[in-house]
């Protein structure tokens, strides 16, 4: 069982926006600025593409954000396309023994 | 540009150890704030941090994996190798080194993320 929650599934169609939640405990997401969000795509390597909460890293398209509210944050994707259509997961320091810890993943469907 | 290659065995058996390891380039583990970890995914299943070796060589291990792991450094040749002892079937997984920009507070390293991933190495544990 993952330290963070996110959804299983969450889908879309193209052009539409949809939001992922990640909801942590005041030990990790709501204590520190330190969440990130990860996309892979089947048999590829996680690509980071949000960074402390709201940052984006260069390459990435403005079309994805983050926010955080309390201890659960948030990735939005506006005008979902096709290449979209993966895993997304989160991840946060903790301050507990386990110093990262991830999500369960969401899976992104674009109908 | 900031590269990560991870290697290793494909396949080992119950009991052995697994050797991992992160060969990278565009960057110096000496330098301030750096660092690489090692994450892993089982098949169909969610990313587990395993270990992180940071750029003051303070070595931090996932609690329920502390005793079976190790994290070393050969900075002269940019490589960080991950062992880990008694491998069982339920540690079959894809493990991936990644790099780590972190911060010190008070003493104690704080991981903020993972930018710069590794392809991955599906380790099989089987007979």
């Amino acid at each position: 069982q993952s330290a963070l929650t996110q959804p299983a599934s969450v889908s879309g169609s193209p052009g539409q926006s949809i939001t992922i939640s990640c909801t942590g405990t005041s030990s990790d997401v709501g204590g520190y600025d330190y969440v990130s969000w990860y996309q892979q795509h089947p048999d590829k390597a996680p690509r980071l593409m949000i960074y402390e909460v709201t940052s984006r890293p260069s390459g990435v398209s403005n079309r994805f954000s983050g926010s955080k509210s309390g201890n659960t944050a948030s990735l939005t994707i506006s005008g979902l396309q096709a290449e979209d259509e993966a895993d997304y997961y989160c991840s946060s320091y903790s301050n507990s023994s386990t110093l990262v810890v991830f999500g369960g993943g969401t899976k992104l469907t674009v109908l | 540009q900031i590269t990560l290659k991870d290697s290793g065995p494909t396949l080992v058996k119950p009991t052995e150890t697994l050797t991992l390891t992160c060969s990278f380039s565009g960057f110096s583990l000496s330098s301030s704030a750096v660092g690489v970890g090692w994450v892993r995914q089982p098949p169909g299943k969610a990313l587990e941090w395993l270990a992180l070796l940071s750029w003051d060589d303070d070595k931090r291990y996932s609690p329920s994996l502390k005793s079976r792991l190790t994290i070393t450094k050969d900075t002269s040749k940019n490589q960080v190798v991950l062992t880990m002892t008694n491998m069982d079937p339920v540690d079959t997984a894809t493990y991936y080194c990644a790099q780590s920009w972190a911060i010190l507070v008070r003493g104690l390293i704080r991981p903020k993320y993972f930018q710069y991933w590794g392809q991955g190495t599906l380790v099989t544990v089987s007979s």
